[in-house]
C-alpha cells in the first residue's frame, strides 16, 4: 500500500481481555516506531525497530505490552489483560532510514483507538 | 515523558492571518521536525531542521531554530481554515523522536 496501514481502526475490550494491533508499514521502511497518544497529548514513544531486532522498548510501561516484528515487515503489538489506563490511540510509525543519530521522517498511520471498559 | 514543550497551547486565528507556534526542548538534538495532526488521523511530516541550521522555509512554512536557547518556532504564514489542526514538535537523537504536548490551532473563517 502506499501509506502505513493500522488495524482494527476501532477496538473496545473488556478489562482483563488481551488485545492485538496490526501495523503494515511502507513496503521497504527498515524502521518502525509504536507510539501511544492519550487525548490531548503528545504521542509517547513506546518500542523501535531495525528490520526484526527490537532495538529499543524502553517506552514500553509494563511487561503486559509486547511487540514484534517477525520477518522485518508487519508488526503487532499485543497488551494482555488491558486495563483502563491503557485506553489511547496507538499509532504506528515507519521511516525509511535507520534510526539512530539522525532520526528521519516519520510516516504515521492513522491508529488504533483502544478503549478499555 | 515529553521532551518538548509548545506554546501556546492553543491558538485561534482569522483566515489570512499569521501562525506562530514556540517549542522549548530540554536536551541535545540532532535536528527538530514539526508534525501536524489533523482530529482523529496520524500525524503528517511538515518540516526538518538540522541542529547545525538557523532557518528554513517549506511553501507557507517557516522554522527557526535556537540551540543556543533549546527552542524552535514555526510560522504559518497566510492561514487557511485547512490549517486547523494540531501541531507537535519532536526532537530526533538517538532510536526514536520525542514529541511536544502540542498545540491546538484553530483557523476561523
Amino acid at each position: 500500500g502506499a501509506g502505513v496501514s493500522q488495524s482494527p481502526r476501532y477496538k473496545v475490550a473488556k478489562r482483563g481481555q488481551d488485545v492485538a494491533l496490526r501495523c503494515d508499514p511502507i513496503s521497504g521502511h527498515v524502521s518502525l516506531f509504536w507510539y501511544q497518544q492519550a487525548l490531548g497529548q503528545g504521542p509517547e514513544f513506546l518500542t523501535y525497530f531495525q528490520n526484526e531486532a527490537q532495538l529499543d522498548k524502553s517506552g514500553l510501561p509494563s511487561d503486559r505490552f509486547f511487540a514484534e516484528r517477525p520477518e522485518g515487515s508487519v508488526s503487532t503489538l499485543k497488551i494482555q489483560r488491558t486495563q483502563q489506563e491503557d485506553s489511547a490511540v496507538y499509532l504506528c510509525a515507519s521511516s525509511l532510514v535507520r534510526s539512530g543519530a539522525n532520526t528521519g521522517e516519520l510516516f504515521f498511520g492513522e491508529g488504533s483507538r483502544l478503549t478499555v471498559l | 515523558s515529553q521532551q518538548g514543550e509548545e506554546d501556546p497551547q492553543a491558538l485561534s486565528i482569522q483566515e489570512g492571518e499569521n501562525a506562530t507556534m514556540n517549542c522549548s526542548y530540554k536536551t541535545s538534538i540532532n535536528n527538530l521536525q514539526w508534525y501536524r495532526q489533523n482530529s482523529g488521523r496520524g500525524l503528517v511530516h511538515l518540516i526538518l531542521i538540522r541542529s547545525n541550521e538557523r532557518e528554513k522555509h517549506s511553501g507557507r512554512l517557516r522554522v527557526t531554530l535556537d540551540t543556543s536557547k533549546k527552542s524552535s518556532s514555526l510560522l504559518i504564514t497566510a492561514s487557511r481554515a485547512a490549517d486547523t489542526a494540531s501541531y507537535f514538535c519532536a526532537t530526533g537523537g538517538g532510536n526514536k523522536l520525542t514529541f511536544g504536548t502540542g498545540t491546538q490551532l484553530k483557523v476561523e473563517l
